[in-house]
């Protein structure tokens, strides 16, 4: 049973737009989360993390939100670019291991 | 530059056949994990290893083994027990079990042919 879902399997944005990829649960233990980024015939990258105590995160161009009561988070990019083109894995723990979601293939649009 | 090494990339295996995927990393990580993923799901656990000499099975251990001889290393042979072996193995490491910065390797694609 999945556990962390991505339910949009792909997104395509315009340069310069934000970009919005999302995220839900079904375990309410999960305390801790994070988005890797992977670009083709290489690893998951670590990209950005929340633990449950904040609801939001911010690093940069990345920004986390998470909603703890629907068990849902969003990674929004802002603005959007070429470069970020890749597939993105969101990433849930309740402190025993990770579980992952199947992924969303983001393209970005010069 | 310090990282994770797997080898090989691709790797096509006969069915009834074992075959070893390697995993070494050079970050003096103590926990090391190994993942599988398939089309439309997400990364599944297979063994994970918190230090050497000691592994764990994760979700989807049935048909897989592995060793941890070494701190760098933590191979994967996935065996003729593994009735969908085709897919894509990820190793991954982290300083301790528990610590969440894992590093991944770029991956094996395994067909069974």
């Amino acid at each position: 049973d999945q556990q962390v879902k991505q339910n949009s399997p792909s997104l395509s944005v315009q340069e310069g737009r934000i970009s919005i990829l999302n995220c839900d649960y079904t375990n309410s233990m999960f305390d801790y989360f994070l988005w890797y980024k992977k670009y083709p015939a290489e690893g998951p990258t670590f990209l950005i993390s929340i633990s449950s105590i904040k609801d939001k995160n911010e690093d940069g161009r990345f920004t986390v939100f998470l909603n703890k009561s629907a068990k849902h988070l969003s990674l929004h990019i802002v603005p959007s670019q070429p470069g970020d083109s890749a597939v993105y894995f969101c990433a849930a723990s309740g402190g025993n291991q990770f579980y992952f979601g199947t992924g969303t293939s983001l393209t970005v649009i010069p | 530059d310090g990282g994770i090494t797997q080898s090989p990339k691709y790797l096509f295996r006969k069915e009834g056949q074992n075959v070893t995927l390697s995993c070494e990393q050079n970050l003096n990580h103590d926990a090391m994990y190994w993942y599988r993923q398939d089309p439309g799901q997400g990364l599944r656990l297979i063994y994970y290893s918190q230090i050497v000499n000691d592994f764990q099975k994760g979700d989807i251990a049935e048909g897989y083994s592995v060793s941890r001889e070494k701190k760098e290393s933590f191979p994967l042979t996935v065996t003729s027990a593994q009735k969908n072996p085709t897919a894509f193995y990820l190793c991954a490491s982290s300083p301790w079990w528990g610590d969440y910065g894992y590093t991944f390797g770029s991956g094996t694609r395994l067909t069974v042919v």
